[in-house]
């Protein structure tokens, strides 16, 4: 079975700070890979996806991910944070045809302004 | 608003009362999943449908647990004899799927369910 880690539960920082959020997976074969935030009081949103192609990948909001396979890693990484991306960070790994998705346990951020 | 919508938002019962959730999905969206989150986990996955067909159901939904899409619309995911452990938020999402690559889940705002 599939599985996600994330290696960060909480992070802080201070505005303008680099963040990087760790996210690996189990799984040997082909795998599409997810970042999904969560805003306070807001639903579960999609931030950036990978399929194929470019293992980098740019999401909203200035956040982009990177697929390292021989890694099994999908870190999430902005080079600039700002007091709204307060919020928690789930990875998440997609590897089969029903399309369900594994969730990693989260990362909770919180940037000081 | 067209996203999935989800009631209650919120629901308090007792031990060994029954409860039922609905989910609204976005409309025309042929796949319709269950999750559930407990407290500082990520979601954990339920079951899912393809229109009125329950395709998958997780380990986690023991028999306790039931959820139906009768018209391939809205869907039901009911609690029986509810326990202290089934304390969690029950999230709905949908997505649109064909034979193709995968296509984005979208996600409901959850029903938070507290067991007494």
């Amino acid at each position: 079975a599939q599985s996600v880690s994330q290696h960060n539960h909480h992070v802080i920082l201070s505005e303008a700070a680099s963040l990087e959020l760790g996210c690996n997976y189990s799984y040997g074969g082909t795998v599409n890979l997810f970042w999904y935030v969560q805003y306070p009081g807001q639903h579960l949103q999609l931030l950036l996806k990978y399929f194929s192609g470019d293992p980098l990948v740019k999401g909203i909001k200035g956040f982009e991910a990177e697929f390292i396979k021989s890694k099994f890693s999908f870190n999430l990484r902005k080079p600039s944070v700002q007091w709204s991306d307060t919020a928690e960070y789930f990875c998440a790994v997609n590897a089969n045809a029903g399309n369900m998705l594994t969730f990693g346990g989260g990362t909770r951020l919180m940037v000081k302004p | 608003d067209t996203g999935v919508s989800q009631n209650p938002r919120h629901k308090i019962t007792k031990r060994g009362q029954n409860v039922t959730f609905r989910c609204d999905p976005i409309s025309e969206h042929n796949r319709l999943y269950w999750y559930r989150q407990t407290l500082g986990q990520g979601p954990e996955f339920l079951t899912y449908f393809q229109n009125e067909a329950q395709l998958e159901k997780s380990r986690l939904l023991s028999d306790r647990f039931s959820a139906e899409r009768p018209k391939g619309s809205f869907s039901t995911l009911e609690i029986q004899r509810t326990e202290q452990g089934d304390s969690a938020m029950y999230l709905c999402a949908s997505s649109f799927q064909t034979g193709g690559p995968y296509n984005e889940q979208f996600f409901g705002p959850g029903t938070r369910l507290t067991v007494l």
